[in-house]
């Protein structure tokens, strides 16, 4: 089985400033993949980056990025020139090649103050 | 392309009543997954369908949950003899097996109170 954790319940944000949310999982397999979602409130959630475990360049979409280290299981999401669109909680989540399911963590809730 | 539909957005029900909701995923996904989502946590899964087959129960899924997806389209989820423990965000998302991506794209989700 694969366990996600996310140890920080909050962020906060000064708008246009860069703000990182940590993750960390736990896997005996190989071949996996990394997302991280985000989940307005009331609003359905929204992938927001994926990484596969094989590849060592970290992703980028835009204004977010991700810093992978394999060895050390770690995952995290920055959020560059933060929006006041950003203000949601935000999954982190794996999945084996071959699975079936995501394995969530407990999120983290990001708030922007203007 | 329309993303994956939920219906009802709201349920409420009283504990002891059947309560049954619909997912539409996005039309060429093959994957269709269920997952429950509870105040403050990230999503559980409970069961996913290839295309028409149902390949994987979770031992979330205790026996008065049911879930079809006849001829390989939408789908749905039954709680019989609903509990007040069952009360959270029923999520349904949807994937393309084969284009290599693993990622799913998830609904609105189905908020169900058990009063």
């Amino acid at each position: 089985a694969q366990t996600v954790t996310q140890s920080q319940p909050e962020m906060s944000v000064q708008e246009a400033e860069t703000v990182t949310l940590s993750c960390t999982y736990d896997t005996s397999e190989s071949d996996y993949y990394l997302f991280w979602y985000k989940q307005p409130p009331s609003r359905q959630m929204i992938l927001v980056i994926r990484q596969e475990a094989y590849k060592q360049q970290n992703a980028t979409e835009n204004r977010f990025s991700v810093n992978f280290q394999k060895a050390a299981k770690s995952f995290s999401l920055k959020i560059s020139d933060s929006q006041l669109g950003d203000a949601a909680m935000y999954f982190c989540a794996s999945t084996q090649t071959g699975a079936n399911n995501l394995f969530f963590g407990t999120g983290t809730r990001l708030t922007v103050i203007p | 392309d329309t993303g994956v539909s939920q219906n009802p957005r709201h349920k409420i029900t009283k504990r002891g009543q059947n309560v049954t909701f619909r997912c539409d995923p996005i039309s060429e996904h093959n994957r269709l997954y269920w997952y429950r989502q509870t105040l403050g946590q990230g999503p559980e899964f409970l069961t996913y369908f290839q295309n028409e087959a149902q390949l994987e129960k979770s031992r979330l899924l205790s026996d008065r949950f049911s879930a079809e997806r006849p001829k390989g389209s939408f789908s749905t989820l039954e709680i019989q003899r609903t509990e007040q423990g069952d009360s959270a965000m029923y999520l349904c998302a949807s994937s393309l097996v084969g284009s290599g991506r693993h990622e799913q794209y998830f609904g609105p989700g189905t908020r169900l109170t058990v009063t």
